[in-house]
């Protein structure tokens, strides 16, 4: 189907553990972004890539690592997950950039104990 | 420093009646306003937008007004439905300096219409 799709949906892990979240689009937009989105703070963006290999640091990267080695997929990785890190996660792509509506996947819920 | 802010929580309407969201923003770099909708578990959906160029826009039920000079802007919907409930976050982007290409999300308002 095309689309933006996240997985997992939910995910439930210990601190110090590794966690990547998955993220892939089938517009082959160039575009890709992630947002966490916490109680209090709306959306706030992580990390985002304006091509195949190549991404730059959003609002709050620390703790974050990403790649790009394919324009449909755009994973997220915690290396060692903490606390602070419990939140939904948002992926989103666009076709253009900027001022160009970005479309959202449904999110994970990670939760790190 | 919150450069996007919605002030409401959370707003209550009856069906029919209009519904206005606020946004308030500092940052002079914004030149373009999103507005995005949020149902529970879903990701946000984009809703209408408007350019800096431009101080009302308007689709189907619902209008962004901007007034550039109080860095405000506000979201009508009208005449509000009960399908319209959802979380409404405001999301500007620029085109210059360090918003070049990202939005940055207000808190969001939680808008309940009532039967």
């Amino acid at each position: 189907d095309a689309g933006i799709t996240q997985s997992p949906r939910y995910k439930i892990t210990e601190t110090g553990r590794q966690v990547t979240l998955m993220c892939h689009q089938t517009w082959s937009h160039s575009y890709m972004f992630w947002y966490r989105q916490d109680l209090g703070h709306g959306l706030r963006l992580i990390y985002y890539s304006a091509a195949a290999d190549i991404t730059d640091k959003g609002e709050v990267p620390d703790g974050y690592v990403v790649s790009r080695s394919k324009t449909e997929n755009f994973p997220l990785t915690l290396e060692s997950a903490t606390r602070s890190q419990t939140s939904v996660y948002f992926c989103a792509s666009t076709d253009r950039n900027p001022n160009q509506p970005q479309h959202f996947g449904d999110g994970t819920r990670l939760s790190i104990l | 420093d919150q450069q996007v802010k919605q002030n409401s929580p959370s707003l209550s309407v009856q069906e029919g009646r209009i519904s206005i969201l606020n946004c308030d923003y500092t940052n002079s770099m914004f030149d373009y306003f999103l507005w995005y909708k949020k149902y529970p578990a879903e990701g946000p959906t984009f809703l209408i937008s408007i350019s800096s160029i431009k101080d009302k826009n308007e689709d189907g039920r619902f209008t962004v007004f901007l007034n550039k000079s109080a860095k405000h802007l506000s979201l009508h919907i009208v005449p509000s439905q009960p399908g319209d409930s959802a979380v409404y976050f405001c999301a500007p982007s620029g085109t210059g300096g360090t918003s070049y290409g990202k939005l940055t999300f207000g808190q969001g308002t939680i808008l309940t219409v009532h039967p």
